[in-house]
């Protein structure tokens, strides 16, 4: 079975400063999918980042980007010029790419992110 | 567009009470998943519908979890006789789909809190 492992319980970041948020995984799967979600306190989850195993590019979406390395079986997130709006909990997320199949997520624990003005 | 919703988003119950909960997808969506997440643990899948069918329900923990999902809209989750374990965050999330070789986003509902006492 899949696991999804972040190590970082809480984490916490000045303001417009760089944080990154660890994630580690294992599966004997080739294909598969990997998410960053957020949830800010009291609101809803949201999807952050995807990324595609087949894809050797690493994702980025405006402030956030990713570091996937496939080999080690590692999935971080940075976070630049952090932004108070970006306190949350954050938490990685891997699906099989199986066609047909299941379309679960399995989540790890969270990261608690905390910025400082 | 409305989001996923889910009622009640609170619920406080004595040991060996029934609780239902319940989730409104986003309209058109044909995939409805159920998560939960229990104090300091991971976000864990209980099942995955596809309209009104059961596609995964791997994740049911035991027999006095029921999900329905009547006429491929809304979802209930009925918990009955309810134990003290079961406490926790009860999520649930919609995509569309299905489609050959497209993965969609889960969209999450704002979770709803069971308290067993």
């Amino acid at each position: 079975a899949q696991t999804v492992t972040q190590s970082q319980p809480e984490m916490s970041v000045q303001e417009a400063e760089t944080v990154t948020l660890s994630c580690t995984y294992d599966t004997s799967e080739s294909d598969y999918y990997l998410f960053w979600y957020k949830q800010p306190p009291s609101r809803q989850m949201i999807l952050v980042i995807r990324q595609e195993a087949y894809k050797q590019q690493n994702a980025t979406e405006n402030r956030f980007s990713v570091n996937f390395q496939k080999a080690a079986k590692s999935f971080s997130l940075k976070i630049s010029d952090s932004q108070l709006g970006d306190a949350a909990m954050y938490f990685c997320a891997y699906r099989n790419s199986t066609q047909g199949g299941s379309e679960k997520l399995v989540f790890g624990k969270g990261t608690k992110l905390t910025v400082n003005p | 567009e409305a989001g996923v919703t889910q009622f009640p988003s609170h619920s406080v119950i004595e040991k060996g009470q029934t609780v239902t909960l319940r989730c409104d997808p986003i309209s058109g969506h044909d995939n409805l998943y159920w998560y939960r997440r229990v104090m300091g643990k991971e976000i864990k899948f209980l099942l995955h519908f596809v309209k009104e069918s059961k596609q995964d329900e791997s994740g049911m923990p035991n027999n006095r979890f029921l999900a329905e999902r009547t006429g491929g809209t809304y979802s209930t989750l009925k918990v009955q006789p309810a134990e003290l374990e079961d406490s926790g965050v009860y999520f649930c999330a919609s995509s569309q789909g299905p489609r050959p070789f497209v993965t969609y986003e889960q969209y999450f509902g704002p979770g709803t809190r069971l308290t067993v006492t």
